[in-house]
């Protein structure tokens, strides 16, 4: 009965490369949410998703970051360009419903630090 | 804007005895808040939740108090166990029944 499931957990980029961050929520879980802890911060919510669908991207920065969720496979979040100001542990939840209150059920997180 | 705060970066406690851990908010939209405990390289784990109809949630050894008109919820732990050392997160929901708004986080040690 895995749980949440995130990798990298740890991932080191320069300025400028891309990094991929990957999400595999519980299983029968269908609902994605991914958030992000800066340095000193509480986590801020990024973008809830279902297969397929973007719900709320209301949290993503405007450029560099996109997320999916496809028919097959986990979740992505993508940062193209990174810089060091996305150096942040960035934690994916899931859901079994889209209500859902306290059943979000978290990953361990994928810690990015950018050089 | 910081709508969720705790004001506590740090609470050190002797073991058997309370844990108190405070947090308040500022948007009269939240309506259901929740507790989730984060120890060291793990994700935040729920830990118990209230609804703004009720004043008081009680599960074991946790209880949560809210107190809307202060816009102030307080989480109690007793008595305290060194395993309850970890970060502590108040997180609120308001007109969206998904988009949780965290605090930065109390630092719990219970000392043996």
């Amino acid at each position: 009965n895995a749980g949440v499931m995130q990798n990298p957990r740890h991932l080191v980029r320069r300025r400028g490369q891309e990094a991929r961050l990957r999400c595999s929520p519980m299983k029968g879980h269908s609902h994605v949410y991914w958030y992000r802890q800066l340095p000193e911060e509480g986590l801020k919510f990024m973008v809830y998703l279902q297969k397929e669908n973007i719900i709320d991207e209301s949290g993503m920065p405007k450029e560099r970051f996109s997320a999916e969720f496809p028919k097959e496979g986990p979740s992505i979040l993508r940062i193209q360009q990174v810089v060091r100001g996305d150096s942040a542990a960035y934690f994916c939840a899931s859901s079994l419903q889209g209500v859902s209150y306290n059943e979000q059920f978290f990953g361990p997180g994928t810690r990015l630090t950018v050089l | 804007d910081q709508q969720v705060k705790q004001n506590s970066p740090s609470l050190s406690v002797q073991e058997g005895r309370i844990s108190i851990l405070n947090c308040d908010y500022t948007n009269s939209m939240f309506d259901y808040f929740l507790w989730y405990k984060k120890y060291p390289a793990e994700g935040p784990t729920f830990l118990i939740s209230i609804s703004s109809i009720k004043d008081k949630n009680e599960d074991g050894r946790f209880t949560v108090f809210l107190n809307k008109s202060a816009k102030h919820l307080s989480l109690h732990i007793v008595p305290s166990q060194p395993g309850d050392s970890a970060v502590y997160f108040c997180a609120a929901i308001g007109d969206s029944n998904y988009k949780l708004t965290f605090g930065k986080g109390t630092l719990l040690t219970v000392n043996p």
